[in-house]
């Protein structure tokens, strides 16, 4: 079955790191991405890894993959104000799909 | 324009009647999908349009919903004899069709409230 789990909120202060954590069942996917939405807009892809992968780095953001456990997480470094949002966790399904998670709100308080 | 836009984005209807939702994706992308998100949940798949090949309906939740895609451009999503449990925000993505990483960009969505 395709489920992904992610916890639906997190509290951070302005400069800590965020981390946040996904669970998925599927392991053929071949990709896992991490979305953000913002208020009143549709998602927007903010980073994706690999499923040969264990770690990927960009800027401000870090994503590990533990494919034996099926877990991936995203780390979000110097957490800011505008980090604020809501971000959903999506595995690959076949060739086309894509199952995300319910979405974790992270609140960014100063 | 540059990205995908929907219209309209906020749409209350009276439990009953019928609706329509319109998606115009990105120009030249010839993959679009729409979907559902209710509050709490993750997105739940709907319909997914491939250039000319028959679309997948899987995720429709019934016989109410339908969608088209005329010209392999602008999708219209439509609800007939809507009922409350429709309110949701319709959200409709396109993306380029290639195999491998399909990165699908997102409209800003319609909000639908059935009352």
């Amino acid at each position: 079955g395709e489920d992904v789990e992610q916890s639906l909120f997190l509290s951070v202060r302005e400069g800590d790191s965020s981390v946040i954590n996904c669970t998925y069942t599927d392991s053929s996917s071949t990709y896992l991405y991490w979305y953000k939405q913002e208020p009143g807009a549709g998602l927007q892809l903010l980073t994706y890894i690999f499923s040969n992968m264990d770690m990927k780095q960009d800027q401000r953001l870090t994503v590990l993959l533990n494919k034996k456990d099926k877990h991936l997480s995203l780390r979000i470094a110097d957490t800011q104000t505008g980090d604020s949002a809501i971000y959903f966790c999506a595995e690959s399904i076949g060739d086309y799909k894509l199952s995300f998670g319910a979405g974790t709100t992270v609140t960014v308080r100063a | 324009g540059a990205g995908v836009s929907q219209s309209p984005s906020n749409k209350v209807t009276e439990k009953g009647k019928d609706v329509e939702l319109r998606c115009d994706p990105i120009s030249g992308h010839t993959a679009l999908y729409w979907y559902r998100q209710s509050l709490g949940q993750g997105l739940e798949f709907l319909i997914y349009f491939q250039g000319n090949s028959a679309p997948d309906k899987s995720g429709l939740p019934s016989d109410r919903f339908s969608a088209e895609r005329t010209g392999g451009s602008v999708s219209t999503l439509t609800i007939q004899r809507t009922q409350q449990e429709d309110s949701a925000v319709y959200l409709c993505a396109s993306s380029s069709g290639l195999a491998g990483l399909y990165e699908q960009y997102f409209g800003p969505g319609t909000r639908l409230t059935v009352t």
